[in-house]
């Protein structure tokens, strides 16, 4: 079974910092790129940062750039964000979620999110 | 960045009717466009993709389609499991970008 399982999320003060992580099974984790989702509560989706299958590329949401880092670790089939100065407004459910379903060209590739882990919370509050 | 957004906010509809859900793109974004069902405490579910493309298991309830910019999610024959919240999301360009959502909800 494909599966994504996100851990690391709990309270933390503000200017914190704090490291998620997202297992992968049931695939190839290597083969895709992966990608960081968050949702404030009662709010919408917010795509938050990308990650290349291999680990060269990563791309980030302006709102998180400079202070989130994210890495993977193929031989551990592990995705991880690294968020530090955490804000009141970083207070969300973090959702890691694969990139697949869709088509690569010479230099990028243009694909869906087809499977998402069940999300873990980080609250920034004092 | 690629504003997307989704109306109405909001959408009543009965059992058994069809429901239609619209997303505008400020820009192009070919047909980069993809469509996910979101069930209060779960995940997002993808349901559409390449604007009109079904990934296996989704039913065939659910459909997309396209006209430049203007996207269009259409629900047959709602099922009671079909009352939800429903994103656009635009992967042709960084950042990717969502909508803001649209409820379905009973009538």
């Amino acid at each position: 079974e494909v599966q994504l399982v996100e851990s690391g999320g709990e309270l933390v003060q503000p200017g914190g910092s704090l490291r998620l992580s997202c297992a992968a099974s049931g695939f190839t984790f290597s083969h895709n790129e992966m990608n960081w989702v968050r949702q404030a509560p009662g709010k919408g989706l917010e795509w938050v940062s990308h990650i290349s299958a291999s680990g060269g590329t990563a791309y980030y949401a302006d709102s998180v750039r400079g202070r989130f880092t994210v890495s993977r670790d193929n031989a551990k089939n592990s995705l991880y964000v690294q968020m530090h100065s955490l804000r009141a407004e970083d207070t969300a459910v973090y959702y890691c979620a694969r990139g697949a379903l869709g088509y690569c060209s010479s230099t990028t590739c243009y694909v869906a999110f087809d499977v998402w882990g069940q999300g873990t919370m980080v609250t920034v509050s004092s | 960045e690629i504003v997307m957004t989704q109306s109405p906010a909001t959408l009543s509809v009965s059992p058994g009717e069809r429901a239609t859900l619209s997303c505008r793109a400020s820009q192009s974004v070919s047909s980069n466009l993809a469509w996910y069902q979101q069930k209060p405490g779960q995940a997002p579910r993808l349901l559409i993709y390449g604007a009109s493309t079904r990934p296996t298991g989704v039913p065939a309830r659910f459909s997309g389609s396209a006209s430049g910019t203007e996207f269009t999610l259409t629900i047959t024959s709602l099922q009671s499991e079909d009352f939800a919240v429903y994103y656009c999301q635009q992967y042709n360009d960084w950042p990717r970008t969502f909508g803001q959502g649209t409820r379905v909800e009973i009538k």
